[in-house]
């Protein structure tokens, strides 16, 4: 079965502190990456995605998700959070195959403590 | 920038009752979705349409129904509502793009079933 698993559901951290947010995938075939985010109060946003090419992608504001095929893992980093990082993380998969069906997983609360 | 646009931000129905859910997007996209989002659930696929008049079953599609009668416009139909249907509605879309792919959502409707 299809399914994406994110391991942290509510994460809390002081300004400046690194932060990185677990994801697995479970998907036949090849697979396109997403990490989405949600600011309070506003709609979901991609943060970064991945389709192939350079396994560790940049996005937005200073963040980056590496992709590792044998872990089947699409992790997000960043190396100093902001109080403005508060939001909710969603890790997302689609197929390359046309499809056109996006996974999401259970989503992860970061809190950041100014 | 692309819209996707719901009709409501908060609706209240009561058991029993027919609900609609409009969702129109200004972009000529392909493809739209339906999701619902509960706390510690994450976003779950309701239905999926990557055509006009196409519709494809998503992973919780029980007690829905859909209409894509024109290429903007995606409606989410609750035939006859019930408490468990109280969420968050998220509609989005995205185009057959490759490298561009990326979901657009709107900024969702909270129905709450009494």
């Amino acid at each position: 079965a299809q399914s994406v698993s994110q391991h942290n559901h509510h994460v809390i951290l002081s300004e400046a502190a690194s932060l990185e947010l677990g994801c697995n995938y479970s998907y036949g075939g090849t697979v396109n990456l997403f990490w989405y985010v949600q600011y309070p109060g506003q709609h979901l946003q991609l943060l970064l995605k991945y389709f192939s090419g350079d396994p560790l992608v940049k996005g937005i504001k200073g963040f980056e998700a590496e992709f590792i095929k044998s872990k089947f893992s699409f992790n997000l980093r960043k190396p100093s959070v902001q109080w403005s990082d508060t939001a909710e993380y969603f890790c997302a998969v689609s197929s390359t195959s046309g499809t056109y069906k996006y996974i999401f997983g259970t989503g992860t609360r970061l809190k950041v403590l100014a | 920038d692309v819209k996707v646009t719901q009709s409501s931000r908060y609706l209240v129905k009561r058991t029993g009752e027919k609900v609609f859910l409009e969702c129109v997007q200004d972009m000529d996209h392909e493809n739209m979705f339906w999701y619902r989002q509960d706390p510690g659930l994450g976003l779950r696929l309701i239905y999926f349409s990557y055509d006009v008049k196409m519709k494809e079953k998503g992973d919780i599609p029980e007690g829905y129904s859909v209409s894509r009668e024109k290429k903007e416009r995606f409606s989410l139909i609750l035939e006859s509502a019930s408490t468990n249907q109280t969420s968050m509605y998220l509609c989005a879309s995205s185009s057959r793009t490759g490298e561009n792919e990326k979901l657009f959502f709107g900024s969702g409707t909270q129905l709450s079933v009494l």
